[in-house]
């Protein structure tokens, strides 16, 4: 089946620091990913869709500069947090979906950052 | 707007036996795909099922199904013979062709099962 490849998996880093996520479709082409955001015991809230090729749409009260999303290739995006603060400490996943219509989406593993 | 709600904060389920968690849905658009997500304390976010609004039967995938009842929106997942396993959070989602194929998620249930 899909594979989406998240990495890193932890992150623990000093307040001010900018950390990078990478996400990878490892055997489909997407055109479309997926950030979510996700605090402990609470859902996952969708951040940005990230466009291969455009610009990243944001959702409603999510900062796009401190958010910075970026989909160069059929099989990559990244999201970067600037300046990381303690509260951006939380659990970051992508997802991915290979098909124009409905269908099931694969997330990666996540990411837990920790911002001393 | 496109609205998830899944009422059962958390369940408890005997090993082996059949659990049902509740997801009710609210949409306007008659496209839409409703899915069932698995996410242990790891963290990892695993399929488990999916449901075409235009399907006609309901979907199932080992032990588990889903219990589609289109007029009254509600997409619950059945969990046949429990195993210790099984001990996660579950989410229910839906997804409308026309919002570009974002998934939006209900609060989960957690579930325990016991031995």
């Amino acid at each position: 089946g899909a594979v989406v490849s998240q990495h890193p998996s932890r992150v623990i880093c000093k307040s001010g620091t900018s950390v990078k996520i990478e996400c990878r479709s490892l055997d489909f082409q997407a055109t479309t990913m997926f950030w979510y955001r996700q605090f402990p015991k609470q859902s996952l809230m969708l951040m940005a869709t990230s466009n291969e090729g455009s610009k990243a749409t944001y959702e409603q009260g999510v900062e796009k500069d401190k958010f910075l999303i970026n989909h160069a290739s059929l099989t990559l995006s990244t999201l970067t947090v600037t300046s990381a603060h303690p509260e951006d400490s939380s659990f970051y996943i992508c997802s991915a979906g290979a098909r124009d219509g409905l269908g099931p989406q694969h997330f990666g593993d996540g990411t837990r950052l920790s911002i001393l | 707007a496109q609205k998830i709600t899944q009422t059962q904060p958390g369940m408890f389920v005997q090993e082996k036996e059949a659990v049902t968690l509740d997801c009710t849905y609210d949409t306007s658009d008659p496209s839409y795909g409703l899915f069932w997500y698995k996410q242990p304390s790891s963290g990892e976010m695993i399929f488990l099922i999916y449901q075409g609004s235009y399907d006609q039967q309901n979907a199932t995938e080992g032990r588990y199904s889903l219990n589609f009842q289109k007029a009254r929106k509600s997409a619950n997942l059945v969990i046949s013979a429990s195993q210790l396993g099984d001990s996660a959070m579950y989410f229910c989602a839906m997804e409308f062709k026309g919002g570009g194929n974002k998934l939006t998620f209900g609060t989960g249930t957690q579930l325990k099962v016991e031995l």
